[in-house]
């Protein structure tokens, strides 16, 4: 069982729409999860984190975890061509140490006009 | 924000050559930095932690000996691809752990490694 598991897409959205992107983790004392946007060639860029159960809102962004169900999701409201990328879910584990982090393999989404 | 920069952005280099790539955070000082590996349309898989004035700590199924890795100052890790081979070639990413205790990584924008 991978680690940190996200669908691969491609999540195909109209411009305007909400897009919701998921991840599941199979560590379940992992501490902090963040979510990543990467474009083609180019590094991730945080996006946003999340520690604690509930829902976080950044902008646009919206972060939900469910640490009883080892869940974590992302959406975009008002998605714009411009969020069209790879989003990367990334967990640190219980016994990682050093603050280590775990990708997932990535989701990539695409927002049509 | 906290700024990462990678040294080269892109290389070319013949097999059984050597390569070292730099890391550097800028605005910061990074006790912790972390080495990425990221073939084409895979995701980021963690190569090993560099600590400031320590070895490194290596993932399982890196080789030590052909990844070496040096975390001399406060804000440079240098990572040396010894005797490339074109399965080495993949994007390398670099990470500085933001200082203060928070827990999050600022990435640097890559390195391409091509051996030919």
């Amino acid at each position: 069982q991978k680690e940190v598991e996200q669908n691969s897409g491609p999540l195909s959205v109209p411009e305007g729409a909400i897009a919701s992107l998921n991840c599941t983790y199979s560590d379940r004392g992992s501490q902090s999860f963040f979510w990543y946007r990467q474009y083609s060639g180019k590094s991730p860029e945080l996006i946003m984190f999340i520690y604690s159960n509930g829902d976080k809102e950044d902008g646009r962004f919206t972060a939900q975890l469910n640490k009883a169900s080892q869940y974590v999701s992302l959406l975009i409201r008002d998605s714009q061509p411009s969020d069209s990328a790879t989003y990367l879910c990334a967990v640190t584990p219980f016994s990682g140490g050093y603050n280590k982090l775990i990708f997932g393999a990535g989701t990539r989404l695409a927002v049509h006009p | 924000g906290a700024v990462v920069s990678q040294h080269p952005s892109r290389v070319i280099c013949k097999s059984g050559t050597s390569v070292k790539i730099e890391c550097r955070s800028l605005d910061f000082q990074a006790t912790t930095m972390f080495w990425y590996r990221q073939f084409p349309k895979k995701s980021l898989m963690l190569m090993a932690t560099s600590n400031e004035g320590s070895k490194a700590t290596y993932e399982q199924g890196v080789e030590k000996d052909k990844f070496l890795i040096n975390h001399a100052s406060l804000t440079l890790s240098t990572l040396t691809v010894t005797s490339a081979h074109p399965e080495d070639s993949s994007f390398y990413i670099c990470s500085a752990l933001a200082p203060r205790g928070r827990n999050e990584q600022f990435f640097g924008p890559g390195t391409r490694l091509t051996v030919l």
